[in-house]
């Protein structure tokens, strides 16, 4: 079966760094996106790698290895309104989204 | 301000009843797709249609039907309701069906009694 693995909650503090992992396997690879859902509102994209490497975009980056089916979302210069749950999805080989349960990330002062 | 429009934002609904969630987008996208979203689960894909006059079933078709008559609307009918299909419903929409950013609704919650 096709599965994506991401922590269930992190907590961190306002000011720091945070890694969000995800670990995937599934048929095919088309791509992987991150997107940030906070509370009651609708998730709204963050990332999308389909290569190898880091994307960095302000302060949160994105890093993908396909030969190890992992991915992390970095977020910096952590602030509250940080505070939200975090997506992973992959494309498959027929271009459907599979969807990790998120992570809840959890910032403190 | 472009995007998609989802109603109701919120409904109660006795079991057995029929119940259609209203979608439309602007953005002129060709696929979009409703999902609903579970405590402690992924969002699940229930129907999609890559272009207008086409739908396909998701992960978890049953007791969901859809159609889509022109490119902006995309409704979600639920024939007659269940417990189990209480839950967050989101539309999304995007410009390909072969990868691109999805743009979501801002949801529906409805509660099947």
């Amino acid at each position: 079966g096709q599965n994506i693995d991401q922590p269930t909650e992190m907590t961190a503090t306002e000011g720091a760094i945070v890694q969000i992992n995800c670990t995937y396997q599934t048929s095919g690879f088309n791509g992987l996106f991150w997107y940030q859902q906070h509370a009651g509102e609708a998730p709204t994209f963050l990332s999308y790698n389909v290569l190898d490497g880091l994307e960095e975009k302000g302060r949160f980056s994105s890093f993908l290895s396909r030969s190890k089916g992992y991915s992390y979302l970095l977020l910096k210069e952590l602030q509250m309104k940080d505070s939200a749950s975090y997506l992973c999805a992959v494309m498959d080989s027929n271009y459907q989204l599979i969807w990790g349960a998120g992570t809840k990330l959890i910032i403190k002062p | 301000i472009a995007g998609i429009t989802q109603a109701p934002t919120s409904q109660i609904l006795a079991a057995g009843r029929r119940m259609t969630l209203r979608c439309t987008q602007d953005m002129r996208h060709n696929a979009m797709y409703w999902y609903r979203q579970d405590l402690g689960l992924g969002l699940r894909l229930i129907h999609y249609s890559n272009t207008a006059g086409t739908t396909g079933k998701g992960e978890v078709p049953d007791g969901y039907s859809v159609s889509r008559a022109n490119t902006d609307d995309f409704p979600l009918t639920l024939a007659s309701a269940v417990p189990s299909q209480t839950s967050v419903y989101f539309c999304a929409s995007s410009d390909s069906n072969q990868g691109g950013e999805l743009f979501f609704g801002e949801g529906s919650r409805l509660t099947v009694l």
